[in-house]
């Protein structure tokens, strides 16, 4: 089974509508991390969590909110989608505190408002 | 706002030919890392090197590091029709580890 795993994998949705992605992990990291991907921008944080009582907004946070729910599970919901949200959504993980440790990254979500 | 750059945007090359990207970044670091993003996929961390480094080697990967000039490069040798992908630079600056990514370097290695 994956370590990081996203759902759904693809979404269209209308503007206006709520929408949450769901990330799972099994590697036991405290760390956890959202960033969307627009073609030609790289990927930008949007949240971030420390750990189940630690979430602290990215680069880019306006229009979303997050949740986590336990050490396993990082949520990031549209709470009123727009089009200029279309994008790919990664969810990724992290060891804690160790300076340099590699992110593991989900398969993404590929969202579509209209 | 993005740390890195990388650099060309895009690389076009034959298969056995050596590619090399170039990262470049404004502040100081405490590391880089480069990772690799198979199209529509979750990007793969690649390779680690700290700002104490100047060389690193995985492979066929060599990475080198200038914090002089804060640039880095990621050499693929003998490339393969499967090393096409998206490549991106990372860089650590702030106490919390947190990686600030670059726009990335699409590699396209014809067979």
């Amino acid at each position: 089974d994956a370590d990081v795993t996203q759902t759904p994998r693809n979404r269209i949705t209308k503007t206006g509508k709520r929408i949450m992605l769901e990330c799972s992990q099994t590697k036991g990291h405290d760390r956890m991390y959202w960033y969307r991907q627009d073609p030609g921008l790289g990927l930008r944080l949007i949240y971030y969590s420390f750990d189940v009582k630690d979430i602290n907004k990215g680069e880019i946070s306006d229009g979303y909110s997050v949740s986590r729910q336990a050490q396993a599970k990082f949520s990031l919901s549209l709470e009123s989608a727009i089009p200029n949200q279309t994008a790919l959504y990664f969810c990724a993980t992290s060891d804690p505190g160790l300076a340099g440790a590699p992110q593991f990254f989900g398969p993404g979500t590929r969202l579509t408002v209209l | 706002s993005q740390q890195g750059e990388e650099d060309p945007q895009a690389l076009s090359i034959q298969e056995g030919e050596n590619a090399t990207m170039n990262c470049s970044y404004k502040t100081s670091i405490n590391n880089l890392q480069w990772y690799r993003q198979n199209s529509g996929r979750g990007l793969v961390h690649l390779i680690l090197i700290r700002s104490n480094e100047r060389e690193k080697h995985s492979g066929r990967l060599r990475v080198t590091l200038d914090t002089s000039k804060k640039s880095s490069s990621l050499l693929i040798t003998a490339s393969r029709a499967a090393d096409t992908a998206s490549y991106f630079c990372a860089t650590d600056a702030g106490g919390s580890y947190i990686p600030t990514f670059g726009r990335g370097t699409s590699l396209i290695v014809h067979p």
